[in-house]
């Protein structure tokens, strides 16, 4: 089974900083996709970022970015100029190409003014 | 509407009741899922559906019924559950199950089993 790992529950950055939320998962398949989605509080959970796990390229969002090691098995996100509406919980999550998603524990980001 | 609609958002019930979640997904999309996120554990999937039909049960206790009358309706009947299963339910749906589709979430519905 899949296993999706966020070591850290808690991160804090300060507004306009670079943060880096990680995470590692453990699979057998070599096809499969990856996400960050965010959940600010009391919101809907929304996409951040994605990757297909076929790229090697590292995928980039505006100020969101990917540092994806496939053989390490490790998609970390890096969030630079954060801003006060980054504040949120952020779930890595491992999807197979049949659409079975597992989530990670979560990382909750304070973003300070 | 937009998205996906969840109701009720909140919900109250006692361990004999039987009651149901609704969502709703005014997108378009061929695929509905059923997570349920607790406050101690990851977010957990429970059930997909795609093209109203069930691909995946997640090993989910059987007081929990899901129903997919049509690609934008997706039910979870309840009934004799029990205090631990108190959580926030989360509806989402994407494009189809396969490539990497993203999945839009609704608010989900904070059900209290007491």
């Amino acid at each position: 089974a899949q296993t999706v790992t966020q070591s850290q529950p808690e991160m804090s950055v300060q507004e306009a900083e670079t943060v880096t939320l990680s995470c590692t998962y453990d699979t057998s398949e070599s096809d499969y996709y990856l996400f960050w989605y965010k959940q600010p509080p009391s919101r809907q959970m929304i996409l951040v970022i994605r990757q297909e796990a076929y790229k090697q390229q590292n995928a980039t969002e505006n100020r969101f970015s990917v540092n994806f090691q496939k053989a390490a098995k490790s998609f970390s996100l890096k969030i630079s100029d954060s801003q006060l509406g980054d504040a949120a919980m952020y779930f890595c999550a491992y999807q197979t190409n049949a659409g079975k998603s597992t989530f990670g524990d979560g990382t909750t980001l304070t973003v300070k003014p | 509407e937009t998205g996906v609609t969840q109701t009720p958002r909140h919900l109250v019930m006692g361990m004999t009741n039987k009651k149901s979640l609704k969502c709703e997904q005014h997108l378009g999309h061929n695929a509905m899922y059923w997570y349920k996120q607790s406050a101690k554990k990851p977010l957990e999937l429970m059930f997909v559906y795609s093209l109203e039909e069930r691909v995946e049960n997640n090993s989910v206790p059987s007081r929990f019924s899901p129903e997919c009358p049509n690609s934008s309706h997706l039910f979870l009947h309840l009934h004799t559950l029990q205090p631990e299963d108190s959580a926030l339910y989360l509806c989402a749906s994407s494009q189809g199950v396969t490539d990497p589709y993203e999945q839009y979430f609704g608010p989900g519905t904070r059900l209290t089993v007491t």
